[in-house]
């Protein structure tokens, strides 16, 4: 059974600063791996999504990593803002008979303050 | 375009009672997924629609849950007899589809349901 963890649950950070998600999972046999952010009392936004086949997606301020061997991406986030604030998932896409399911993260709650 | 759509977006009912929740996915997409997320967690999956089948219902917690897609556009998720444990936010997510399809989801707001 698949299973994502993401590390650090909660994280508070200075407006400016570079920052890192961390996003690790159990099985590798993935089609792809996608982060969304979440603001209170809302839907999922999709920020990047990166096929299994790459090593990276960029947007903007944001730059997702994969590394499907060793099971872990990164989201990193570069001269955050107060606006960046909110909670950031990540989420697999599994492979096989259930390629169609995404298996989540608890999520990282991100705080950036003025 | 549009983007998925749900109604209601917030449902307050009793113990026992039945519920519909809807989803409209964005125009064309073959593929519409339906989650459940508690409070303080990730989303978790329920069922899978491709067109008007269910390609994994693996998800679904019992037989009181029950999703339709009559006609490969909207989608209903059914719930009897509900209990307070299935309080939860109810997300609908939708993407292009096809075999094989490896595009991103694209969520709803969500279906806040309350069983008091």
């Amino acid at each position: 059974k698949q299973e994502v963890t993401q590390i650090p649950a909660a994280l508070s950070v200075p407006e400016g600063e570079n920052l890192v998600l961390n996003c690790s999972f159990t099985d590798s046999a993935i089609y792809n791996l996608q982060w969304f952010r979440q603001d209170p009392g809302k839907g999922l936004t999709s920020l990047l999504l990166i096929q299994s086949s790459q090593r990276e997606q960029t947007s903007g301020r944001l730059n997702a990593s994969l590394d499907k061997s060793s099971g872990r991406s990164t989201l990193y986030i570069a001269a955050s803002q107060p606006g960046d604030s909110a909670t950031y998932l990540c989420a697999v896409r599994a492979g096989g008979t259930s390629y169609g399911k995404l298996t989540f993260g608890q999520g990282t709650i991100l705080t950036v303050h003025p | 375009g549009a983007g998925v759509s749900q109604t209601p977006s917030n449902k307050v009912t009793e113990k026992g009672k039945y519920v519909e929740l809807r989803c409209d996915p964005i125009s064309g997409h073959t593929a519409l997924y339906w989650y459940r997320q508690s409070l303080g967690q990730g989303p978790e999956f329920l069922i899978y629609f491709q067109g008007t089948g269910a390609a994994d219902d693996s998800g679904l917690p019992n037989d009181r849950f029950f999703a339709v897609r009559p006609e490969g556009s909207v989608s209903t998720l059914k719930i009897q007899r509900t209990e307070r444990g299935d309080s939860a936010v109810y997300l609908c997510a939708s993407s292009p589809g096809g075999a094989g399809d490896r595009n991103e989801q694209f969520f709803g707001p969500g279906t806040r349901l309350t069983v008091l």
